[in-house]
């Protein structure tokens, strides 16, 4: 079955860049997208990426894809304080919109 | 512009009672409504999703029950509720099959004592 993978925790100094890494499986996923949940609160979208793009660039946030190595990353450029959440990976796979989420990548940025 | 809504926010329940928690969509017509399931802040497992009024689809077997009584309405029951049913649920909508966007709602918090 479909299956997405990150890394747990992710520490940084506020002002450095993070990159935020995810693997899935799926090699027709059509859509791949990045949340951010801050505590207690539901899942916003940051951003997305079509499974045809290489990359996608969104004022400070950069999604690079690899098809290949089916690996996606979120590279968060002057990570600031209030970046500090739990970011999710998912994959879209069928047309009905059902999409697998990963387990999060809990960031923390350090003044 | 279009809001979802989920409430109440959080539920303290024993096991066994029953459980009722409500998804409201504003702002769109025929949305794609999802129901997920957040154990100990981690991953989300995706639950029921439906697609139009009384179109149920069940991703996990259990003992939860999704319905969708109106168009931007989406309910999701349990007749007894077990101790592995705490967790955190969040309802989701999307503007329908080809879209791309999914939106969350703020979510409820249910431990179940």
């Amino acid at each position: 079955g479909e299956d997405v993978e990150q890394s747990l925790f992710l520490s940084v100094r506020e002002g450095d860049s993070s990159v935020i890494n995810c693997t899935y499986t799926d090699s027709s996923s059509t859509y791949l997208y990045w949340y951010k949940q801050e505590p207690g609160a539901g899942l916003q979208l940051l951003t997305y990426i079509f499974s045809n793009m290489d990359m996608k660039q969104d004022q400070r946030l950069t999604v690079l894809l690899n098809k290949k190595d089916k690996h996606l990353s979120l590279r968060i450029a002057d990570t600031q304080t209030g970046d500090s959440a739990i970011y999710f990976c998912a994959e879209r796979y069928t047309n009905a919109g059902k999409s697998t989420f990963g387990d999060g990548t809990t960031l923390t940025v350090k003044p | 512009s279009q809001t979802i809504h989920q409430w109440p926010a959080t539920l303290v329940q024993p096991v066994g009672s029953p459980l009722s928690l409500e998804c409201t969509v504003e702002g769109t017509s025929n949305p794609n409504l999802y129901w997920y399931r957040q154990a100990a802040g981690r991953g989300l497992q995706l639950l029921f999703y439906s697609v139009g009024i009384g179109q149920i689809s069940s991703e996990v077997p259990q003992n939860l029950s999704a319905s969708r009584p109106q168009d931007r309405q989406f309910i999701l029951s349990s007749k007894k509720l077990l101790l592995s049913d705490s967790g955190f649920y969040l309802c989701a909508w999307s503007p329908g099959q080809a879209a791309y966007e999914q939106y969350f709602g703020p979510g409820t918090r249910l431990t179940v004592t």
